[in-house]
């Protein structure tokens, strides 16, 4: 079947700017995560939605970010006042419940704040 | 709190040669132990994982991980390693019996030399 899907695949956009970043998971897979790369690092943690509603959402630097699922299916998080500092690959990933929180990638979206 | 440690960023090796991936973890709970691979230009993906059991994991194609609870480690380990196995490799842990984000390492790029 059909993987974790993100769009766009790369977004430039000047500072200050607002983006919309878009994850489309596996069909079935109940949990939704958003990481975080940067050059030369891991990913790292931003949000976790179980179903509609984020179970965790520690992993958010700030209240520029935030993402939403609304019907459980699709998210999108949402970068508000944009800056250079948030220039990352964006990920997201899906799993199913019950799977011992094997978590299937997307892609990713490079985003680039000029 | 969970934390992951790769100590060598870089590690190159000649083709046919053995390798070994290093990885430290920390935590206070159970976790689960994972391998991700992300090969140029593409997402990350799952190697392999410890979950219960047997402490030696294989993949594949020819990488075993073996869990010491004693030592805290996840090591890597393929006796003989292709130029197709160039990529990055990221060690992580999530909680065990739980959905929830997964700890990255900062990642190892293995390097084969001709």
């Amino acid at each position: 079947g059909a993987g974790v899907s993100q769009t766009p695949s790369n977004k430039v956009t000047e500072k200050g700017k607002y983006v919309e970043l878009r994850c489309d998971p596996i069909s079935g897979h109940t949990a939704l995560y958003w990481y975080r790369q940067s050059l030369g690092q891991g990913p790292e943690f931003l949000i976790y939605f179980q179903g509609t509603g984020a179970a965790d959402d520690s992993g958010l630097p700030n209240d520029r970010f935030f993402a939403v699922r609304p019907e459980g299916s699709v998210s999108t998080l949402k970068i508000q006042r944009t800056e250079r500092g948030d220039s990352a690959v964006y990920l997201c990933a899906s799993s199913e419940r019950g799977s011992y929180n094997e978590q299937f990638f997307g892609p990713g979206t490079r985003l680039t704040v000029l | 709190a969970q934390s992951v440690t790769q100590l060598d960023s870089q590690v190159p090796v000649f083709e046919e040669a053995p390798v070994e991936l290093r990885c430290n973890y920390s935590s206070s709970v159970s976790v689960y132990l994972f391998w991700y691979v992300q090969y140029p230009n593409q997402g990350l993906q799952l190697l392999l994982k410890y979950l219960s059991g047997s402490t030696l994991v294989e993949s594949i194609n020819g990488f075993e991980a073996e869990f010491n609870k004693s030592q805290t480690s996840f090591h890597l380990r393929k006796p003989s390693v292709h130029i197709s196995d160039t990529a990055e490799y990221f060690c992580a842990v999530s909680p065990m019996n739980r959905d929830d984000k997964i700890i990255f390492g900062k990642g190892t790029r293995l390097h084969i030399l001709p």
